[in-house]
C-alpha cells in the first residue's frame, strides 16, 4: 500500500515560486503503474487537477495552468515535486499528491493528506 | 471543460437510513465517473472507479450506478463512519474536474 506524503513551505509571497514535494513509500516510484499527480482544494474552486507525470519524466498539466506549472520526478529519491510560478492568492489552498491509475480504472487511486498553502505577504 | 454538479450539498440522516447522492455531467461521459470520500485531515480516499466497480476494500453497502450524464452514489445502510464530504469525479477527458461535494451528516 503506497503512502504519500506533502512537504515544502506553508506560506509562500506573492509573485514568488510555490515549490511542493511529495515523498513516496511502500514502493518503488520506477514503475509504469502509476501517473505521479498534484491536485489543490480551495473554496473558490473546489477539486482541482494541477496535472501528473509518468515514472518516464512526460508530463501532463491542466491548460488554464500550464504557463505556471513543472512538476519532476525523482525514482532514486522516491519524490516528485511541483512548482507553481508568479503565485496570487487565488493559488492558496490546500496541495494534495496522488497517484492515477489508467486503463480501466482512469482514477487517483492514493491520496497524501494534503498541505495547506497560503499566498500572502 | 466538463462541470460535475453534485446533488444535495449537504444532507443529513440517521445511522441504518440509505443514502442517495447525485452527480450529473455538462455532458455526455459514457462511465467515466469516480467517486471519493473526504473526512477532514485525512486522505481523500478512493471508493468507486467507472460509476459502479468498487475499490478493493470499500464495504458493500457502497454502490455506485449511472452512464451519460447522471450517476449516483448509495450508501445502503448508513454507518457512524461514513460522515464525511463525497465527491464525484470525471475522468473522461482532461482537465479531470470533480463536483463540489455533497457532506453527509449522521
Amino acid at each position: 500500500q503506497l503512502h504519500l506524503q506533502e512537504s515544502g513551505p506553508g506560506l509562500v509571497k506573492p509573485s514568488a515560486t510555490l515549490s511542493l514535494t511529495c515523498t513516496v513509500s511502500g514502493g518503488s516510484m520506477n514503475t509504469n503503474t502509476f501517473y505521479w499527480a498534484w491536485l489543490r482544494q480551495s473554496p473558490r474552486k473546489g477539486l482541482e487537477w494541477i496535472g501528473y507525470i509518468y515514472y518516464s519524466g512526460i508530463t501532463y498539466y491542466n491548460t488554464y495552468l500550464k504557463s505556471r506549472v513543472a512538476i519532476s520526478v525523482d525514482t532514486s529519491e522516491n519524490q516528485f515535486s511541483l512548482k507553481l510560478s508568479s503565485v496570487t492568492a487565488g493559488d492558496s489552498g490546500v496541495y494534495y499528491c496522488a497517484t492515477w491509475v489508467g486503463g480501466t480504472t482512469r482514477s487517483f487511486t492514493s491520496w497524501g493528506q494534503g498541505r495547506l498553502v497560503t499566498v500572502s505577504s | 471543460d466538463i462541470q460535475m454538479t453534485q446533488s444535495p450539498a449537504s444532507l443529513s440522516a440517521s445511522v441504518g437510513d440509505r443514502v442517495i447522492i447525485n452527480c450529473r455531467a455538462s455532458q455526455s461521459i459514457s462511465n467515466h465517473v469516480n467517486w471519493f470520500q473526504h473526512k477532514p485531515g485525512n486522505a481523500p480516499k478512493f471508493l468507486i472507479y467507472g460509476a459502479s466497480t468498487l475499490e478493493s476494500g470499500v464495504p458493500s453497502r457502497f454502490s455506485g450506478s449511472g452512464s451519460g450524464t447522471d450517476f449516483t452514489l448509495a450508501i445502503s445502510s448508513l454507518q457512524p463512519e461514513d460522515s464525511a464530504t463525497y465527491y464525484c469525479q470525471q475522468s473522461y477527458t482532461t482537465p479531470y474536474t470533480f463536483g463540489l461535494g455533497t457532506k453527509v451528516e449522521i
